[in-house]
């Protein structure tokens, strides 16, 4: 099983300013990775895929990298909307698909 | 519009069953891999179970593996979560996701279905 570790658990960031979310894996998920972003009471919703690629209707501001096993989610300029948590996750090797804990954006 | 709808939630005491529902429309369902994931409350996301477009590749997680059974009808466009033997453990959020066959992440979620295991 491949176990996806997101860090840091918890990131207090002030409206305006940049935040950058780190996702490891524990063996080589080549690019084949996701992030979500889920806000309070609601469903899980895709942002990035192919640890780069935005989905449909995402802003600009959103935008992934990495490869292999280090992955990083970028929010150039937090808007209040993007006060949530994030959830990385790797559909590379599977059974299972496997997630990462989660990073929660918060307002400083 | 892809939409996805659970349905069946609810209390139930521990050791008991329950079946959870996902009905979809907006794309073509006989077409797409269907999961369950759920989330503890407080908790992250937990992928549970998937089923290929013509039920002839199932898997499950380990932690509910002989306990859960998934299932859907095509002709109805809905897929099911059979959940027997219960426990407080499988107290959460339970999600339908469905994504594009291969190695692809989950495009479209349901709003979800608590079910909360409890004496």
């Amino acid at each position: 099983e491949i176990v996806m570790t997101q860090s840091p658990a918890t990131l207090s960031v002030s409206p305006g300013e940049r935040a950058t979310l780190s996702c490891r894996a524990s063996q080589s998920v080549a690019n084949n990775l996701a992030w979500y972003q889920q806000k309070p009471g609601q469903a899980p919703r895709l942002l990035i895929y192919d640890a780069f690629t935005r989905a449909t209707g995402i802003p600009a501001r959103f935008s992934g990298s990495g490869s292999g096993t280090e992955f990083t989610l970028t929010i150039s300029s937090l808007q209040s909307e993007d006060f949530a948590v994030y959830y990385c996750q790797q559909y590379s090797q599977w059974p299972p698909l496997t997630f990462g804990g989660g990073t929660k954006v918060e307002i400083k | 519009e892809v939409q996805l709808v659970e349905s069946g939630g609810g209390l139930v005491q521990p050791g008991g069953s329950l079946r959870l529902s996902c009905a979809a429309s907006g794309f073509t369902f006989s077409g797409s891999p269907m999961n369950w994931v759920r989330q503890a409350p407080g908790k992250g996301l937990q992928w549970i179970s998937v089923i290929s477009s013509g039920s002839d590749t199932i898997y499950y997680a380990d932690s509910v593996k002989g306990r859960f059974t998934i299932s859907r009808d095509n002709s109805k466009n809905t897929v099911y979560l059979q959940m027997n033997s219960l426990r407080a453990e499988d107290t959460a959020v339970y999600y339908c996701a469905k994504k594009v066959p291969g190695n692809n992440p989950f495009d479209h979620w349901g709003q979800g279905t608590l079910v909360t295991v409890s004496s």
